[in-house]
């Protein structure tokens, strides 16, 4: 089966760093994604976990640990415009992707 | 833009009454996806097509079947709409036949049953 867990909201601070984890149970495990969403539009791609360890993309980061069956998000320098749907996804045995629910981030002043 | 089209764009239909929603994918995929997103369930997996054939299958229902043409646009038809089918349904394509490369979503179908 698979299944991912990550947090529903978080509210971080213009210019603040902020980690958003993501924990995930899938059988065959391949890789994880992170997708962006505003409200009312497309996902747009993020990041894609193989390995472990940390892989850096200008101010976004992501995070994995194929032990633990956990990863993170990193986002730093916040801007107003980060504020959206940071959605977390598995992909796993019978080519299958798994989406969680998605951690909604307000970025304030 | 992410080059995926999707239309139409809105739908409203009733109770019982089928629909088709058209993707073209961007050019040169092979392989497209299509996602229902509602407000309690987050983003679902129902089905993907790789080059015509059927390669995937998620959590489609009976009522729900989809199809992808020679051309690779892809159509996904729902029949007998239910009040709970109202979602925001999103395809994407990708290049490969294996979920572990970046897709590309279209901008969605926003569907209400009422």
């Amino acid at each position: 089966g698979q299944n991912i867990d990550q947090p529903t909201e978080m509210t971080a601070t213009e210019g603040a760093i902020v980690q958003i984890n993501c924990t995930y149970q899938t059988s065959g495990f391949n890789g994880l994604f992170w997708y962006q969403q505003h409200a009312g539009e497309a996902p747009t791609f993020l990041s894609y976990n193989v390995l472990d360890g940390l892989e850096e993309k200008g101010r976004f980061s992501s995070f994995l640990s194929r032990s633990k069956g956990y990863s993170y998000l990193l986002l730093k320098e916040l801007q107003m415009k980060d504020s959206a749907s940071y959605l977390c996804a598995a992909t796993g045995g019978g080519n299958k992707l798994t989406f969680g629910t998605g951690t909604q981030l307000k970025v304030e002043l | 833009d992410s080059g995926v089209t999707q239309t139409p764009k809105h739908l409203i239909t009733a109770t019982g009454q089928r629909v088709t929603l058209r993707c073209s994918p961007r050019s040169g995929d092979l392989s497209v996806y299509w996602y229902q997103q509602s407000l309690d369930q987050g983003l679902q997996f129902l089905i993907q097509y790789y080059n015509g054939e059927e390669r995937a299958k998620g959590n489609i229902l009976e009522r729900f079947s989809a199809q992808q043409f020679p051309d690779l646009h892809s159509e996904l038809n729902l029949s007998s709409l239910e009040l709970g089918d109202s979602a925001l349904y999103f395809c994407a394509s990708s290049v490969g036949g294996n979920q572990n490369t970046e897709a590309f979503f279209g901008q969605g179908t926003r569907l209400t049953v009422v």
